[in-house]
């Protein structure tokens, strides 16, 4: 079946690091790719998302693009900041207009000053 | 404000005991979902309903049974709760038009089976 693996976190950065989280897919066809983030006692927010090959989504300085020759799903950020300690969450939606989204396990990314 | 609105945020119940979940959506879309986080974090779907029509059951228990009375809810209750029903459930919704733009989901409901 469909899956998706992210680095195991935590991740700790230090204010205005370079941020990159890994994310790899195994997938039938040509499945959307999601980045979703959840902030501390709050619900799943929709960072950004590429629905075919090399398509680049971005958002709030976040990019991530969707590479099909090696299954992956990397968000980047080129300098982070405080607020962005949260957790992240790669998906993918299967192909053919299913609306299941298949997530990995998330990785916490915290930020000090 | 257009959302994903669930109550209650939190519910604590002791074992044994029948609880609701409820779920309602004002952004217009026509399917909606149930998901479940464990203490790690990992979300894994429960349920699906478009239109009111049930699309999607994984492997849950009998003991959950969700309910759509319009496209515009889901709610999920539970029988006979157990320890391992504590988590956090989300609610979530989309629509499939010209594409799949993703979920917006509810900020979840903190079950705490003691």
């Amino acid at each position: 079946g469909n899956s998706v693996t992210q680095m195991e976190g935590p991740v700790t950065l230090s204010e205005e690091a370079f941020l990159t989280i890994n994310c790899t897919y195994t997938a039938t066809g040509y499945p959307s790719l999601f980045w979703y983030v959840q902030y501390p006692g709050e619900g799943l927010q929709l960072l950004l998302k590429a629905t075919k090959a090399d398509d680049k989504g971005s958002n709030k300085g976040f990019e991530a693009t969707y590479r099909k020759e090696t299954t992956s799903f990397h968000l980047e950020k080129g300098s982070v900041q405080v607020s962005d300690s949260a957790v992240y969450f790669c998906a993918l939606s299967e192909e053919g207009g299913s609306e299941k989204l298949v997530f990995g396990k998330g990785t916490k990314l915290t930020v000090n000053p | 404000d257009t959302a994903v609105s669930q109550t209650p945020k939190y519910l604590v119940t002791q074992m044994g005991n029948d609880k609701s979940i409820k779920c309602e959506q004002n952004l217009g879309h026509d399917t909606m979902y149930w998901y479940k986080q464990d203490s790690k974090k990992f979300l894994k779907i429960m349920f699906s309903y478009n239109n009111k029509e049930l699309i999607i059951n994984e492997t849950v228990p009998n003991r959950f049974s969700p309910k759509s009375p319009d496209k515009a809810h889901l709610n999920l209750h539970i029988n006979s709760l157990e320890l391992g029903d504590s988590a956090v459930y989300f609610c979530a919704s989309s629509q499939f038009h010209r594409g799949f733009d993703g979920y917006t989901f509810g900020s979840g409901t903190r079950l705490t089976v003691v």
